[in-house]
């Protein structure tokens, strides 16, 4: 089956790291990605990971990949207040590449 | 230039109404989608549509059609409407690679 899941809060203080996680089911997902959707605002994409690498660094985003365990995290270096936003697991899959959407993680960042 | 661009981006109307949104979009890509945003921001997948052929028909009730009169162009027609749908509907399109693009989204409330 499909599914994606995410813890549904997490509240950290400006400047400390913030870590994201995420499990999804479908071992055959090609590739994983985190978006971002401030209030009342589309859908950012913010990074992505294709489903052979274990790491990918971009600027103050990582991204782990344990393929074995289906676990996905987001680390945000320096977290700042403009980084709190609704931040989004999804997985591609199936045949004709759907994205199937954890809950989203309701980041909050404060002095 | 917007990618991808739906109207209206904001909707208000009365139950049993019939409304349709529009998406275009201009990166060439083969493959459309609308997803559903609800109230607790949950996103899920409704139809696909690849080059004009409808790929993806998840659980949705048969108020809702879609129509691609060609691959630049999915729209989302949906009679008698409920209170239930008032929701946020996105699309998106997927080309070649990684990258899915979603539209701004548009914001339907039924009263």
């Amino acid at each position: 089956g499909e599914d994606v899941e995410q813890s549904l809060f997490l509240s950290v203080r400006e400047g400390d790291s913030s870590v994201i996680n995420c499990t999804y089911t479908d071992s055959s997902s090609t590739y994983l990605y985190w978006y971002k959707q401030e209030p009342g605002a589309g859908l950012q994409l913010l990074t992505y990971i294709f489903s052979n690498m274990d790491m990918k660094q971009d600027q103050r985003l990582t991204v782990l990949l344990n393929k074995k365990d289906k676990h996905l995290s987001l680390r945000i270096a320096d977290t700042q207040t403009g980084d709190s936003a609704i931040y989004f697991c999804a997985e591609r899959t199936g045949g004709y590449n759907k994205l199937i959407f954890g809950a989203g993680t309701r980041l909050a960042v404060h002095p | 230039d917007t990618a991808v661009s739906q109207t209206p981006k904001y909707l208000v109307t009365q139950m049993g109404n019939d409304k349709s949104i529009k998406c275009e979009q201009n990166l060439g890509h083969d493959t459309m989608y609308w997803y559903k945003q609800d109230s607790k921001k949950f996103l899920k997948i409704m139809f696909s549509y690849n080059n004009k052929e409808l790929i993806i028909n998840e659980t949705v009730p048969n108020r809702f059609s879609p129509k691609s009169p060609d691959k630049a162009h999915l729209n989302l027609h949906i009679n008698s409407l409920e209170l239930g749908d008032s929701a946020v509907y996105f699309c998106a399109s997927v080309g070649p690679g990684y990258g899915y693009t979603f539209g701004s989204g548009t914001r339907l409330t039924v009263v």
